[in-house]
């Protein structure tokens, strides 16, 4: 059983365009997040969820919308796809607060191409 | 604020080779500090974690120790293996900032046969 899974891992879509990413986790966690990797490798968060709840929404353009319907799903979606969108998106998870002994489960990533 | 700063790569070994990457930081409490791997291809996964001075973190082979003297949490391998290149991220959380994670900027690390 796969502990974080997200969907779809690729994406190749066209300027303009709107995409969802979805993600699910089954380690009973009540935290979730979005992360997304640039092509050198650094990590930006980008959101986190508690318990369906926005804690944390970095500085992210407003064509990128979290949604939560429960604790275990934190989907993602993007309006107006623009090229600098092009990067590999990951959901994680782990409990909150002093229960976050820092350690967060990753998904495989979702690698979204913008042309 | 918060900050974690390693050392650039890529860094390039052959197999057998001692490696140590290194990883310094500033945090105005007590925090926790973490080394995360990324396989290629993969998501991160948690390699070891230190959660106070002195401490040492352990796993696969590698060790870090938590120094604060020096505020570096340094990642070693004594024999590093070609199955090892991978992308490593070192880490910091802390109570003030609700343990949210601080990330460095990654170290590739290639292994040559």
């Amino acid at each position: 059983d796969t502990a974080v899974s997200q969907t779809p891992k690729y994406l190749v879509t066209q300027m303009g365009n709107d995409k969802s990413i979805k993600c699910e986790q089954n380690l009973g966690h009540d935290t979730m997040y979005w992360y997304k990797q640039d092509s050198k490798k650094f990590l930006k968060i980008m959101f986190s969820y508690n318990n369906k709840e926005l804690i944390i929404n970095e500085t992210v353009p407003n064509r990128f919308s979290p949604k939560s319907p429960d604790k275990a799903h934190l989907n993602l979606h993007i309006n107006s796809l623009e090229l600098g969108d092009s990067a590999v998106y990951f959901c994680a998870s782990s409990l909150y607060g002093q229960g976050n002994t820092g350690e967060l489960f990753f998904g495989e990533g979702s690698r979204l191409t913008v042309l | 604020g918060n900050s974690v700063t390693q050392m650039e790569g890529p860094v390039t070994l052959s197999e057998e080779a001692f490696l140590t990457i290194n990883c310094t930081y500033t945090a105005t409490g007590y925090p926790s500090l973490f080394w995360y791997v990324q396989y290629p291809g993969e998501g991160l996964q948690l390699l070891l974690k230190a959660t106070k001075a002195d401490d040492k973190g352990s796993n696969k082979g590698f060790e870090a120790t938590y120094r604060k003297e020096t505020t570096s949490f340094h990642l070693e391998k004594g024999s590093v293996q070609v199955s090892d290149s991978a992308v490593y991220f070192c880490a910091l959380s802390e109570m003030d900032s609700n343990y949210q994670l601080i990330w460095g900027a990654g170290t590739k690390l290639i292994i040559k046969p």
